[in-house]
């Protein structure tokens, strides 16, 4: 049972750069077939998909977001990152990593999200 | 963009009820590409159906999805009070057009204790 994990500051400064890691358990982010995606939600509302990344590198990106994500995978680590710069309070959101298992754009498995403030 | 429009906003029904909640896409989604995800206050979403309707493991089968097209539909039949909570709909699409993400969710139905 693959089991994923958050981790990153809680806070962070308009104008500067969020970044937060997913530490995968139980299971290889190499394993072929797997993608590993970062969805967020804003506090109190629906969720909306930042991008995903493939353990080869391979990332897409939600276009809304492109210019100021960037995704990365560490196999060495079994972890996969994500970075949005020039944050505004409008990135304040819970953000989950999840598994898509097979490319087919479902998530199985999700960590359990942490929350990221941005403030002053 | 395929935009997912959930409807109702909130349900207010009693254990041993069925519920029916729906989701209307603005363009056609394949049926393998529709998933339908529950969340309570303080968890992440649980995966319960995905393509359309089959079940993910784990789930009870009082859970059931349906539809094709841009009409899907999760039922709920005799409700237990662990299914109050939140559902989303979501889809993928594998060829989205230029400046659309691949992946988005409907806004979700909040289903309470009437």
């Amino acid at each position: 049972q693959v089991q994923l994990q958050e981790s990153g500051p809680g806070l962070v400064k308009p104008s500067q750069t969020l970044s937060l890691t997913c530490s995968v358990s139980g299971g290889s982010i190499s394993r072929g077939g797997n993608y590993w995606n970062w969805i967020r939600q804003h506090p109190g509302k629906g969720l909306e998909w930042i991008g995903y990344i493939y353990y080869s590198g391979r990332t897409y990106y939600n276009p809304s977001l492109k210019s100021r994500l960037t995704i990365s995978v560490d196999t060495s680590k079994n972890q996969i990152s994500l970075n949005v710069t020039s944050v505004t309070a409008a990135d304040t959101a819970v953000y989950y990593c999840a598994r898509d298992l097979s490319g087919r754009g479902y998530f199985d498995s999700w960590g359990q999200g942490t929350l990221v403030t941005v403030s002053s | 963009e395929t935009v997912l429009t959930q409807s109702p906003g909130t349900l207010s029904l009693s254990p041993g009820e069925r519920a029916t909640l729906s989701c209307r896409a603005s363009q056609t989604v394949t049926s393998n590409s529709l998933a339908w995800y529950q969340q309570k206050p303080g968890q992440a979403p649980r995966l319960l159906i995905y393509g359309a309707s089959n079940r993910a493991t784990g789930i009870p089968d009082r859970f059931s999805g349906s539809g094709s097209g841009t009409d899907f539909t999760l039922t709920i039949t005799r409700l237990e009070p662990e299914d109050f909570a939140v559902y989303y709909c979501q889809q993928f699409g594998r060829s989205p057009p230029m400046g659309s993400p691949p992946v988005t969710f409907g806004q979700g139905t909040r289903l309470e204790i009437k």
